[in-house]
């Protein structure tokens, strides 16, 4: 059950793109389309933004994406906004005994 | 409106126990599967556990099983976690979550448990 790999931190200028990695293992990531991405503001409760590797919650804006290739997992947010300076993790099902959380990343909006 | 509420978080010392709850409301409970999730100050988020949703299948993280339970009561809309044998590095925000994929949709607003002499 080792976490999944994400980058320590990202940052972007407003409007600009900017794109998160996750990377697992084919026991996780790769073996199932179940890869969903949590925003997390300080002293705040996780808020979901994707889920089923692309698919977006209600509410969510679609300046928030997600896709898969192989074992690594992908969260894109275009058209930066102050708003979204935050935490964020991966999550991953990884077999019927297990499911596993990214290490996180820091998203600065400079 | 859908909503988990946590309790019984607290301080605790090293080889102690505690118990905690998760009131669940505007769900229909008995539906969901439940998670714990918890999070060590200033840490990421790491899974804890899992109950179906009819208790027949309980699944842990290693690095509480063995000395974490997870149970519920459909008819109260609750989940618990009895912890024994805590440790300090136990020490956490522990939010249930919950949701009908295998994401989560609702989650807590966390409740810190703290192991310290």
């Amino acid at each position: 059950q080792s976490a999944l790999t994400q980058p320590r931190s990202v940052s972007g200028s407003p409007g600009q793109s900017v794109t998160i990695s996750c990377t697992g293992t084919s026991s996780d990531v790769g073996g199932y389309n179940y890869v969903s991405w949590y925003q997390q503001h300080p002293g705040k409760a996780p808020k979901v933004m994707i889920y089923d590797v692309s698919k977006r919650p209600s509410g969510v804006p679609d300046r928030f994406s997600g896709s898969k290739s192989g074992n690594t997992a992908s969260l894109t947010i275009s058209g930066l906004q102050a708003e979204d300076e935050a935490d964020y993790y991966c999550f991953s099902y990884a077999g019927p005994y297990a499911w596993v959380f990214g290490g996180g990343t820091k998203l600065t909006v400079l | 409106e859908e909503q988990l509420v946590e309790s019984g978080g607290g301080l605790v010392q090293p080889g102690g126990s505690l118990r905690l709850s998760c009131a669940a409301s505007g769900i229909t409970f008995s539906s969901y599967w439940m998670h714990w999730v918890r999070q060590a100050p200033g840490k990421g988020l790491v899974w804890v556990s899992r109950i179906n949703s009819d208790s027949t299948s309980t699944i842990y993280a290693d690095s509480v099983k063995g000395r974490f339970t997870i149970s519920r009561d459909n008819a109260n809309n609750m989940v618990y976690l009895q912890m024994n044998s805590l440790r300090v590095e136990d020490t956490a925000v522990y939010y249930c979550a919950t949701g009908l994929g295998n994401y989560y949709d609702y989650w807590g607003q966390g409740t810190l448990v703290a192991v310290s002499s």
